[in-house]
């Protein structure tokens, strides 16, 4: 078992929907979790970190954690084309803080 | 704040010949990271470094790969001698703490042939 793993995609959404991208991990003592967006030929562009249960807004992102059930989900309302992308997550492992990344969903968002 | 800056952007080179990738992370960070994205692999962590000082470089794959951190503002990665398999982006990454969020350089894109 990876230890953050995502669903690799591609995930297809309509413009204007709520897209919704999950991500699981497997140390249940990390405690900050981070959302990053990457272009195609671009580097990794941070969108959100989490570091307690519930939900953090900004904007049209919305970040959702759930450490009971080891799952942090990133949600985009209101979805645009520009919004295309592979979103990568990462976890901060306890033992040692260093970010463990999952493989990325590449998200297509559809005008 | 300029970010994180890499040179140079690309690199083409042949098997062979010594590689030097630079990054000067953004003013005030105490952590560095260095990785290596691949369509196959993904991003993988190679080495990263707190107060100039390497933390773990169990993420190199072979001895032809080292990393040094001279001072806070200034960091390589060399790849010596370099192969067609190492061909990749090779990006660097900064934060003010090693849990805390990451900021990239732009990368560079290293082919070998």
């Amino acid at each position: 078992q990876k230890e953050v793993e995502q669903n690799s995609g591609p995930l297809s959404v309509p413009e204007g929907a709520i897209a919704s991208l999950n991500c699981t991990y497997s140390d249940r003592g990390s405690q900050s979790f981070f959302w990053y967006r990457q272009y195609s030929g671009k580097s990794p562009e941070l969108i959100m970190f989490i570091y307690s249960n519930g939900d953090k807004e900004d904007g049209r992102f919305t970040a959702q954690l759930n450490k009971a059930s080891q799952y942090v989900s990133l949600l985009i309302r209101d979805s645009q084309p520009s919004d295309s992308a592979t979103y990568l997550c990462a976890v901060a492992r306890r033992s040692n803080y260093q970010l463990i990344w999952g493989a990325g969903t590449k998200l297509i968002i559809k005008p | 704040d300029a970010g994180v800056i890499q040179s140079p952007r690309h690199e083409v080179t042949e098997m062979g010949q010594e590689v030097t990738l630079r990054c000067k992370p953004i003013s005030g960070h105490n952590s560095l990271f260095w990785y290596r994205q691949t369509m196959m692999r993904g991003l993988e962590l190679l080495i990263y470094f707190n107060n100039n000082v390497p933390i773990d470089d169990s993420g190199m794959p072979e001895d032809r790969f080292s990393a040094k951190m001279p001072n806070a503002s200034f960091s390589t990665l060399k790849i010596q001698p370099s192969e067609p398999r190492d061909s990749a982006v090779y990006f660097c990454a900064s934060s003010l703490a090693l849990d805390s969020e990451q900021y990239f350089g732009p990368g560079t894109r290293l082919t070998v042939t």
